[in-house]
């Protein structure tokens, strides 16, 4: 089955700064990749998605870049803030039927004022 | 809204004891989970199920029984809780397997004493 590593496992940056969050994954055949943000007590939140036939997509301050050769994604978040401060899961699908989704182990960002 | 709900928020049980905690939606979607998370180990999925006839363990389900009772509602169960079954449990849905994202619920705090 498909096995998604995410790192770092915490992150401090300083607010207006960028942060880097990567992910790697085993199974080729994987197609849709989304982004969860949660926050302190809240649930996971869909904030990106990007899927293979695509390399990049944007929303605002963050965007996601794809990488199907080397098997990884990565989430860009610019201009940070301190409402930007959560736990980020990456995620794949398995690509048989498009079941079901695999998670990362999180990323705990904290937004230094 | 449409939304995921899961009852109960909180539950603190004994060891040995049997416990249900339910998952409602009215998003109309027929792909419901059930996920545990840890920290440090990110969210890993117990059952899923695509539709009322149709229920399947995901990568943790040992202690664990699920019942879909309705397109709307899937039911988790722990038969005997032990210790270490304490975790954030998540319930989510998706209208296609994942490749359009997940709505997660409001998840479900079980301490086990």
């Amino acid at each position: 089955g498909e096995n998604v590593e995410q790192h770092p496992s915490t992150l401090s940056v300083q607010e207006g700064d960028s942060a880097v969050i990567k992910c790697t994954y085993s199974d080729s055949a994987s197609n849709y990749f989304p982004w969860y943000k949660q926050e302190l007590g809240k649930r996971p939140q869909l904030i990106i998605d990007i899927r293979s036939n695509v390399g990049e997509k944007k929303d605002q301050r963050i965007a996601v870049t794809l990488n199907k050769t080397a098997k990884h994604f990565s989430l860009h978040i610019t201009e940070t803030q301190p409402e930007d401060s959560a736990v980020y899961f990456c995620a794949a699908n398995q690509n048989v039927g498009n079941e079901k989704l695999t998670f990362g182990t999180g990323t705990r960002l904290t937004i230094i004022p | 809204d449409a939304d995921v709900t899961q009852t109960p928020r909180n539950r603190i049980t004994k060891t040995g004891k049997r416990i249900m905690l339910e998952c409602s939606q009215t998003k109309g979607h027929d792909r419901m989970y059930w996920y545990r998370q840890d920290p440090g180990l990110g969210l890993r999925l117990i059952y899923y199920s695509f539709d009322v006839k149709d229920i399947n363990k995901g990568e943790i389900s040992d202690g664990y029984s699920v019942s879909r009772q309705a397109q709307a509602k899937f039911s988790l169960s722990l038969e005997s809780a032990i210790p270490n079954q304490t975790a954030l449990y998540f319930c989510a849905t998706s209208d296609t397997g994942g490749d359009y994202g997940y709505t997660f619920g409001s998840g479900t705090r079980l301490t086990v004493v």
